[in-house]
């Protein structure tokens, strides 16, 4: 059994530019929600995708935007970065509304 | 809005304590889970406490639900060097329609010192 994984490790950008984050959920896992975490801090609910339609969102701007596909993998998209965006991405898969597991992270850097 | 709070934020102890870390909040979540997680790494599941006064425990760790399902507690039984991380609690609310995600306290940093 495949856990959750995601690209790319660690990110440097630029304020203003745009960022895309994937993530591939655990085998058999339909539902992928995605989280930010800024240092010190517990991760932070973004929004979350189940048979590729958003179906939950948190207190995050319309510049964050996602993606899930038929294969249940995800995309998270970040517009016009601004330094505060800098955090640890993580995503969790899950079954529906049971239990979430996570993958490693991606560490976005903004400058 | 719903919160977590997480008591306490830091703790050193030495190997061989015991400790306790706390989570608590005003509102009612339908399930808690426990996470550890390291530096630069995701949330590792620990448990998940579904029902209203349940103790679950998995070696030396003892997880507990609160009766009315506002708070948890977890408690560490002869601490060891291992068990150094952030330990974070998260609620699942109940939602009338899509999804709330996970709500999580800010974690309690634990260091285990030899």
């Amino acid at each position: 059994e495949t856990g959750v994984t995601q690209s790319p490790t660690h990110l440097i950008k630029t304020r203003g530019q745009q960022v895309t984050l994937r993530c591939s959920s655990q085998s058999g896992h339909n539902t992928v929600s995605w989280y930010q975490q800024a240092l010190g801090q517990g991760p932070q609910f973004i929004f979350q995708y189940y048979r590729e339609e958003e179906n939950g969102r948190g207190n995050f701007p319309p510049r964050f935007s996602g993606l899930q596909f038929p294969n249940y993998s995800s995309e998270l998209n970040v517009n016009a970065l601004e330094l505060d965006d800098s955090a640890l991405y993580l995503c969790a898969s899950s079954f529906g509304p049971s239990t979430q597991y996570f993958g490693p992270g991606t560490r976005l850097t903004v400058l | 809005t719903q919160l977590l709070e997480q008591s306490p934020q830091f703790l050193s102890i030495q190997e061989g304590e015991n400790l306790t870390v706390y989570c608590n909040s005003s509102s009612v979540f339908s399930s808690l889970q426990w996470y550890r997680q390291e530096p630069g790494e995701g949330p590792v599941l620990l448990v998940t406490v579904v029902t209203g006064g349940e103790v679950k425990k998995l070696k030396r760790l003892t997880f507990q639900f609160g009766d009315a399902r506002k708070d948890s507690s977890l408690h560490i039984t002869a601490a060891q060097p291992g068990d150094t991380g952030l330990y974070l609690c998260a609620g699942r609310g109940y939602s009338g329609g899509g999804a709330d995600g996970l709500t999580f306290g800010k974690g309690t940093h634990l260091i285990i010192q030899p």
